[in-house]
Order: structure tokens, then C-alpha cells, then sequence
């Protein structure tokens, strides 16, 4: 089993829905949270960090549930510039990351 | 905002050709940096973690001899592929660790390598 597993996708939604992410992580010594996305043949830029307490950034909201060791990514109003893939990003305390596989999503007109 | 860069972004070399690649911190200390490869359509595999001051660690499978990682400052490492072959064709990326508990980690814009 994998370290951080997350939706393998694609999604494929129309400009203007909703779509969630879903990431499970199995460390539970894991401390710290993030999602980036990375657009084909560019590096991944962090998006947001996740907290325990949620947090939300214009049309992006992530939530932490630590006891269920799952991090999720809500997208709202998809626009067509939100195509991309979203990494899933634990941190251990000691520095060490590991990434999900990704979760592609494509938003149509 | 943080701030990574690589460099260079594009390098096409004949076989056997040594290259080497840099990532430096622009706005901040990084004691630790972290060398990835990328294939297409795959995802990110982390081949080592480099800390200033001292020998990079290697995850399994990756030759040491092979990469080279030397991160003599704490706003430079460099990574060197040493006789290049058409397989290590990939994209590269390097990463930055801000100090601090819980910081993420901030990305160069990557290095795409072509070995004809």
C-alpha cells in the first residue's frame, strides 16, 4: 500500500461544477499538509496548505481529518484554467515529503 | 513568496556527455534540497535528498555514481548526470525545504533532458 493514495481521476467536469479530491495517508506521525498542482511539462506549485481546522482560499477549500488520516480538496465554480494535476503533499516532521500519484482533472466548456 | 530556481531549463546533449544542473534558494536558506525525476505521464519519484554540509541520501534504485549531488552552500545544490544515456532523458526538478516545522517545499521550474 502506498504511503499517500489519492483518486487516481481523471475527472472530467464542466466548467462551473464542483469537484472534490480525495488524499488517505497511512504515517500517522505525518505533521504537515499541502496540495499543489502541476500543469503538463511545468513543475508543481504549492496551491494551499491544509489544516486541521480547514481552510479556504477563494474557490478552493481543504480539510484535514487526522483521526481519518484523509485530506480532501474542494474546488468550486471550476474554471477551464483549473485543469491540471493536484499532488497530494504529507510531511513528516523530520522534512521528508511524500507525494500522492496525482489526480488529473480536466474542466470543459 | 518563496522563490526556486533552475537552471538550465532545456538541455539536448549527445551520449556520453556529463550535465550538470543547479537549484538555488533565491529569497531564503534551504539546509535541505531534494532532487526528483519525472517521466511522462508518471508522477514525481524522489531520487535524493540533499543537505548541505554533508553527502546527499539516495533512495533505492539510484546510483550515486551516476548523479552526482553537491550541496556546498545553503542557497546551491547542483546535481550532475554523469555519462549521459538516451534513458536518462526525463525531467528533472529540485526542491527547496524553507526552515521551519511544517514549511512546504517550493519547486524549481524543472530541467528537461534529452540525451540523443
Amino acid at each position: 500500500r502506498k504511503e499517500v493514495e489519492q483518486d487516481p481521476g481523471p475527472f472530467n467536469v464542466p466548467e462551473g461544477a464542483t469537484v472534490a479530491f480525495n488524499c488517505t495517508y497511512s504515517n500517522s506521525a505525518s505533521q504537515s499538509f499541502f496540495w499543489y498542482r502541476q500543469d503538463c511539462r511545468k513543475e508543481p506549485k504549492l496551491l494551499m496548505s491544509v489544516y486541521s481546522s480547514g481552510n479556504e482560499d477563494g474557490r478552493f477549500t481543504a480539510q484535514l481529518n487526522r483521526a481519518s488520516q484523509y485530506i480532501s480538496l474542494l474546488i468550486r465554480d471550476s474554471k477551464l484554467s483549473d485543469s491540471a494535476t493536484y499532488l497530494c503533499v504529507v510531511n513528516t516532521n523530520a522534512g521528508k515529503s511524500t507525494f500522492g500519484d496525482g489526480t488529473t482533472l480536466t474542466v470543459k466548456p | 513568496g518563496a522563490v526556486v530556481s533552475q537552471h538550465p531549463s532545456w538541455v539536448i546533449c549527445k551520449s556520453g556527455t556529463s550535465v550538470k544542473i543547479e537549484c538555488r534558494s533565491l529569497d531564503f536558506q534551504a539546509t535541505t534540497m531534494f532532487w526528483y525525476r519525472q517521466f511522462p505521464k508518471q508522477s514525481l519519484m524522489l531520487m535524493a535528498t540533499s543537505n548541505e554540509g554533508s553527502k546527499a541520501t539516495y533512495e533505492q534504485g539510484v546510483e550515486k555514481d551516476k548523479f552526482l549531488i553537491n550541496h556546498a552552500s545553503l542557497t546551491l545544490s547542483t546535481l550532475t548526470v554523469t555519462s549521459a544515456h538516451p534513458e536518462d532523458s526525463s525531467f528533472y526538478i529540485c526542491s527547496a525545504l524553507h526552515q521551519g516545522l511544517g514549511q512546504p517545499q517550493h519547486f524549481g521550474d524543472g530541467t528537461r533532458l534529452s540525451i540523443l
